[in-house]
């Protein structure tokens, strides 16, 4: 059984358009991210939500909106893509806030977004 | 600014040892973490240190000290297996992760 699951996992679209991305855990973790790994390789935090309530939110443009319809579930919907939104976008989980600190985060496959 | 330095690139002959140095500068302390990306796939947990001192998990080690701002993972009887990235990330004030970029080590037969 996979833990973390996203998908799609490759996404090939055209600038402007407005995609969504899903997330998913059978962890039971109360918490969940976006991330997101440029080709620097990088990550970066988007959003974090704690049982579906928003508790990180980064400096990502508002083009970036996620949802979260339950705790299991944390979606990115991504409106008006541009060349720069090429990246690899990845969602994990852990068990509890980041407030505790030792908490492992379990990263999903990853989702390869490419913007033409 | 919060910065973690790591090595680009690493590489290391089959059966030996490598150390994986990172420093960091960061606002405020909760923890560091080592984890593990293999070419394409997701990161995965190696390590987890908030005192200093080594923590022993195997073949893989990871060494803190915070007055220096300066951890390393240690990974013994090296395996092609291991050829991979290890990101270094280090809990902020806010208890936000900062990544460094990550080391990618190459093992040589």
């Amino acid at each position: 059984d996979t833990a973390v699951s996203q998908t799609p996992k490759y996404l090939v679209t055209q600038m402007g358009n407005d995609k969504s991305i899903k997330c998913e855990q059978n962890l039971g973790h109360d918490t969940m991210y976006w991330y997101k790994q440029d080709s620097k390789k990088f990550l970066k935090i988007m959003f974090s939500y704690n049982n579906k309530e928003l508790i990180i939110n980064e400096t990502v443009p508002n083009r970036f909106s996620p949802k979260s319809p339950d705790k299991a579930h944390l979606n990115l919907h991504i409106n008006s893509l541009e060349l720069g939104d090429s990246a690899v976008y990845f969602c994990a989980s852990s068990q509890d806030l980041p407030e505790w600190a030792q908490e492992t985060q379990y990263f999903g496959p990853g989702t390869r977004l490419l913007v033409l | 600014g919060q910065n973690i330095d790591q090595p680009t690139e690493m590489t290391a002959t089959e059966g030996a040892i490598v150390q994986i140095n990172c420093t960091y500068q960061t606002s405020g302390f909760n923890g560091l973490f080592w984890y593990q990306q293999h070419a394409g796939e997701a990161p995965t947990f190696l390590s987890y240190n908030v005192l200093d001192g080594l923590e022993e998990k195997g073949r893989f080690s990871s060494f803190l000290s915070r007055s220096k701002g300066y951890s390393y993972l240690l990974l013994k009887e090296l395996q092609m297996k291991d050829s991979a990235s290890y990101l270094c990330a280090v809990g902020d004030s806010n208890y936000q992760l900062i990544w460094g970029a990550g080391t990618k080590l190459i093992i040589k037969p």
